[in-house]
């Protein structure tokens, strides 16, 4: 299984772009990267995914290297709202620890 | 679009009994639908994958005979925790995968969990 490392925790600060880095070197020709995201005690929300180009949606962009070993997920405004635990995930949507990211005002 | 409900959202039960945990999507058809479980200030780990009329798939660790998962019709699918034990206490959450697409392609939709005590 393709797996994925991101950093533990991030702090941003209100108002900041918030890029969140994710590493998926053993990530496959076909499989896409999606980005998750789980505020407490809810279900994972969906944000994004892509395969080879850049993605955006009006909740964020996804940019995905040309090697597809890594990509980032950039959140263009933090806000309060935007605290959570983030998940970059790729075979089989195989959940690691995620991101814990905290915006700050 | 896109939405997958949960029911019940909390669930509190006597060591013994059995409880049953409804997933819906309610505005698309879903042939796979996954179950999850989450121990606090852990990630999600999968703990089966359901196929619309099919038996489910279930992860390495995780007993069948436990954990009843039956994926009905496009739209439904129930896991039922029996005998449940404190242990068995978690939260669980369900995730819909839309029909009609390339496996690795289709998106995932999470329902929103239910918390299950068990005394």
């Amino acid at each position: 299984d393709a797996k994925t490392t991101q950093p533990t925790s991030m702090d941003c600060a209100e108002g900041r772009a918030a890029n969140l880095p994710c590493n998926h070197s053993t990530i496959s020709g076909n499989e896409y990267v999606y980005w998750y995201r789980q505020i407490h005690s809810q279900g994972p929300q969906y944000i994004i995914h892509g395969l080879k180009n850049n993605e955006t949606n009006e909740m964020a962009s996804l940019i995905i290297t040309e090697d597809r070993k890594s990509s980032t997920l950039i959140l263009p405004h933090a806000t309060l709202r935007d605290t959570a635990v983030y998940y970059c995930i790729v075979h089989k949507l195989s959940f690691g620890a995620g991101t814990t990211v905290t915006v700050r005002a | 679009g896109a939405v997958v409900s949960q029911h019940p959202s909390r669930v509190i039960c006597k060591s013994g009994t059995s409880v049953k945990i409804e997933c819906r999507s309610l505005d698309f058809q879903a042939t796979t639908m996954f179950w999850y479980r989450q121990f606090p200030k852990q990630s999600l780990m999968l703990m089966a994958t359901s196929n619309e009329g099919s038996k489910a798939t279930y992860e390495q660790g995780v007993e069948k005979d436990k954990f009843l998962i039956n994926h009905a019709s496009l739209t439904l699918s129930t896991l039922t925790v029996t005998s449940a034990h404190p242990e068995d206490s978690s939260f669980y959450i369900c995730s819909a995968r839309v029909a009609g697409g390339i496996s690795s392609t289709d998106t995932q939709y999470f329902g929103p969990g239910t918390r299950l005590t068990v005394l």
